[in-house]
């Protein structure tokens, strides 16, 4: 079956650090891949995704190319922000969902900056 | 402002209780999703409506019962819920085509807490 299992929580990085969070899929055919950003007291809202193999997503700064070789799809940035501080979720989209998002997400990684 | 909105924000009921979460989309979107976000876990989908049917539910107890009136809104009606069914329940919304796979809009949840 699909599934999506992320590097465990909390990571705790200093301001200015390079964040990598690990995110690595099983999934038949060829599922999209995302990443969502859960912000305090807010519901999830996309960061970026990758539909194809090689496929870089990027957006404010985070970046993740799209493995098929590996089967991963891994969350960098280069200098984390207090305020990048978050819960981030990986997530796949099966091959054909028929019609509606059926997305499967990690359990989420837990990311604090301090200053 | 994802334009998915919920309500109430937080909740807090006894197992004998009945209770209805609402989540509303101004999006003019075609789906709508229910999710059950529990610490740790990965998101789970519990239901899921396109075209105001309910075309996925994935094995969810029929304490929890979903109602799509129209296009626009979706209920959650809860009853006799166990502790258990403590989390945080997140309404999403997405305009669906014949292949799937679009963003999905999140609204920031109810947080539930069943005594």
């Amino acid at each position: 079956g699909n599934s999506v299992t992320q590097m465990e929580g909390p990571v705790t990085l200093s301001e200015e650090a390079f964040l990598t969070i690990n995110c690595t899929y099983t999934a038949t055919g060829y599922p999209s891949l995302f990443w969502y950003v859960q912000y305090p007291g807010e519901g999830l809202q996309l960061l970026l995704k990758a539909t194809k193999a090689d496929d870089k997503g990027s957006n404010k700064g985070f970046e993740a190319t799209y493995r098929k070789e590996t089967t991963s799809f891994h969350l960098e940035k280069g200098s984390v922000q207090v305020s990048d501080s978050a819960v981030y979720f990986c997530a796949l989209s099966p091959s054909f969902s028929g019609g509606y998002n059926k997305l499967i997400f990690g359990a989420g990684t837990r990311l604090a900056v301090h200053p | 402002e994802t334009g998915v909105t919920q309500t109430p924000r937080h909740l807090v009921m006894g197992m004998t209780n009945k209770k209805s979460l609402k989540c509303e989309q101004h999006l003019g979107h075609n789906a709508m999703y229910w999710y059950k976000q529990s610490a740790k876990k990965p998101l789970e989908l519990m239901f899921v409506y396109s075209l105001e049917e309910r075309v996925e539910n994935n094995s969810v107890p029929s304490r929890f019962s979903p109602e799509c009136p129209n296009s626009s809104h979706l209920f959650l009606h809860l009853h006799t819920l166990q502790p258990e069914d403590s989390a945080l329940y997140l309404c999403a919304s997405s305009q669906e085509g014949r292949t799937g796979g679009e963003k999905l809009f999140f609204g920031s949840g109810t947080q539930l807490s069943v005594l």
